[in-house]
């Protein structure tokens, strides 16, 4: 069974930083593609940051590009966000979810609950 | 960046109901759209991908259609667990740049 477990989310003040970590189970990890998907409260989805299965290849969304940093350690099936900067606007819940595809964002086929981010002084 | 617009925006309905959600890009997108159910408190799970192509374990009340520009899901015989909120979600974009709709919220009635 494919598990996607989050953690990391809390509270932290504009301009802060957070870590967030993501343990996979349950299928071949360095053969998909990873993706953090966000929604802030009362919006839609968004999508934040891809990284491909052997983790050579990083996109990110305008909005947390340059803030942002999506790293994968293959040996430890863990997929990290690293956050920087965070405005109000960065308060989401935040998905750790698997792509269908390797290298490229195909269809988002398993998700996990979500942790939540609160940026707020 | 590709625009993705759903409509409506929200939709009551009854338990039995044939309902169609539609979404439209701002350009060709082929066929690369994927349709996401989304209830409170849980994850979003992937229905349909490819714009028809119905997940394995998806019910058969479920169906999408589509190309180009213009999309549609339509649940034939609403069930009480399909009242949720829908996401159309394109994935066409090179480099990757995956935009969803809105969303729309499908209530009881």
């Amino acid at each position: 069974e494919v598990q996607l477990v989050e953690s990391g989310g809390g509270l932290v003040q504009p301009g802060g930083s957070l870590r967030l970590s993501c343990a996979a189970s349950g299928f071949s990890f360095n053969d998909f593609g990873l993706s953090w998907v966000r929604q802030a409260p009362g919006k839609g989805l968004e999508w934040v940051s891809f990284i491909s299965g052997r983790g050579d290849n990083t996109y990110y969304a305008d909005s947390v590009k340059g803030r942002v940093t999506i790293s994968r350690d293959n040996s430890k099936n863990t997929l990290v966000l690293q956050m920087r900067s965070l405005r109000v606007e960065d308060a989401a819940i935040y998905y750790c979810v698997r792509d269908r595809m390797e290298t490229r964002v195909d269809r988002f086929d398993y998700w996990g609950q979500g942790t939540l981010v609160t940026v707020s002084s | 960046e590709i625009q993705m617009t759903q409509s409506p925006s929200s939709l009551s309905a009854y338990v039995g109901d044939r309902v169609t959600i539609t979404c439209r890009a701002s350009q060709s997108i082929t066929t690369f759209l994927n349709w996401y159910q989304h209830r409170p408190g849980e994850a979003p799970k992937l229905l349909i991908y490819a714009a028809s192509t119905l997940r394995s374990g998806v019910p058969s009340r479920f169906s999408g259609s589509g190309y180009g520009t213009d999309f549609t899901l339509t649940i034939s015989s609403l069930q009480p667990e399909d009242f949720a909120t829908y996401y159309c979600q394109q994935s066409y974009s090179t480099p990757p740049e995956p935009t969803f709709g809105q969303g729309t919220k499908l209530e009881i009635k």
